[in-house]
C-alpha cells in the first residue's frame, strides 16, 4: 500500500525557474514530513522538513507548503540551478509517541533536471 | 569520517549465494534503520534497531533476510540464498534519538551511500 504518493515522476526546468514537486499522504498519524535530495551513487540527504503545526517553512531557496486538511505537501525550489539536478523524495513518519522509531515512508521520487 | 559508512559499495552475487552487508552508523547514534531501494524507486523500510534491540522487522521481505546489531553500533544485514529480486541498493541510516522521545526533537536520519547488490 503506497502511503505517500509523489508527482511528477520527472521534471525539467530552466535555470532560474521554479521547481514544484507535490506529495499526498494517507496516514493522518504522520507528524513529520521531510524532503530528501539524492545524487547518483549517493544516499539520500535531508533537505528540509516540516511538522504539521505550520503551513509553510522556508530555508533559503527551498520552501515546503503543507496543507493538513488536504493531506498534501509540496516542495518549491526557487531560482533553480543546474546543481539542483537530482532526485527528490518526499517522506513521512510518525515522530511523537512512536514506539518503533521514526521509520520513513518515502514517495516514489522526482527526477529534477535544471537546464543551464 | 563522521558519516554513516557502508561496505561493500558494490556486491555481485550468484543466485543462491549468501551475502552480508555492513553498516557503521554515526558514533553515538541510538537508532539504526535498513532500507531497500529498487532502481528508480524510493527507499522502503526493512528493519529498525534501537541500540542492540531489533524493535521492528516488519519490512523484511522474507525469512531469508536477517539483521543484527549485537553491540549497539555496527549492524549487518544478511541475505541468504539470494534471488534476482533481491537486486537493489541497500541503505543504512542512523539517527540520534530513540523511542520514548516525547519532545519534537530533530530526528534527522543520516543515510550512508548504500550497497548496490546485483544478483546474477
Amino acid at each position: 500500500q503506497q502511503q505517500v504518493k509523489q508527482s511528477p515522476q520527472s521534471l525539467i526546468v530552466q535555470k532560474g525557474g521554479i521547481s514544484i514537486i507535490n506529495c499526498a499522504y494517507e496516514n493522518t498519524a504522520f507528524d513529520y514530513f521531510p524532503w530528501y535530495q539524492q545524487f547518483p551513487g549517493k544516499g539520500p540527504a535531508l533537505l528540509i522538513a516540516i511538522r504539521p503545526d505550520v503551513s509553510e517553512k522556508k530555508e533559503g531557496r527551498f520552501t515546503i507548503s503543507f496543507n493538513k486538511s488536504a493531506k498534501q505537501f509540496s516542495l518549491h525550489i526557487m531560482d533553480s540551478q543546474p546543481g539542483d539536478s537530482a532526485t527528490y523524495f518526499c517522506a513521512a513518519s510518525i515522530e511523537v509517541g512512536e514506539t518503533s522509531g521514526s521509520r520513513l515512508t518515502f514517495g516514489e521520487g522526482t527526477q529534477l533536471t535544471v537546464n543551464p | 569520517g563522521a558519516g554513516v559508512s557502508q561496505s561493500p559499495r558494490y556486491k555481485v552475487a550468484k543466485r543462491g549465494q549468501d551475502v552480508a552487508l555492513r553498516c557503521d552508523p554515526i558514533s553515538g547514534h541510538v537508532s539504526l534503520f535498513w532500507y531497500q531501494q529498487a532502481l528508480g524507486q524510493g527507499p522502503e523500510f526493512l528493519t529498525y534497531f534501537q541500540n542492540e534491540a531489533q524493535l521492528d522487522k516488519s519490512g523484511l521481505p522474507s525469512d531469508r533476510f536477517f539483521a543484527e546489531r549485537p553491540e549497539g553500533s555496527v549492524s549487518t544485514l544478511k541475505i541468504q540464498r539470494t534471488q534476482q529480486e533481491d537486486s537493489a541498493v541497500y541503505l543504512c541510516a542512523s539517527s540520534l534519538v530513540g523511542i520514548g522521545w516525547r519532545l519534537r526533537l530533530n530526528t534527522e536520519a543520516f543515510f550512508g551511500q548504500g550497497t548496490r547488490l546485483t544478483v546474477v
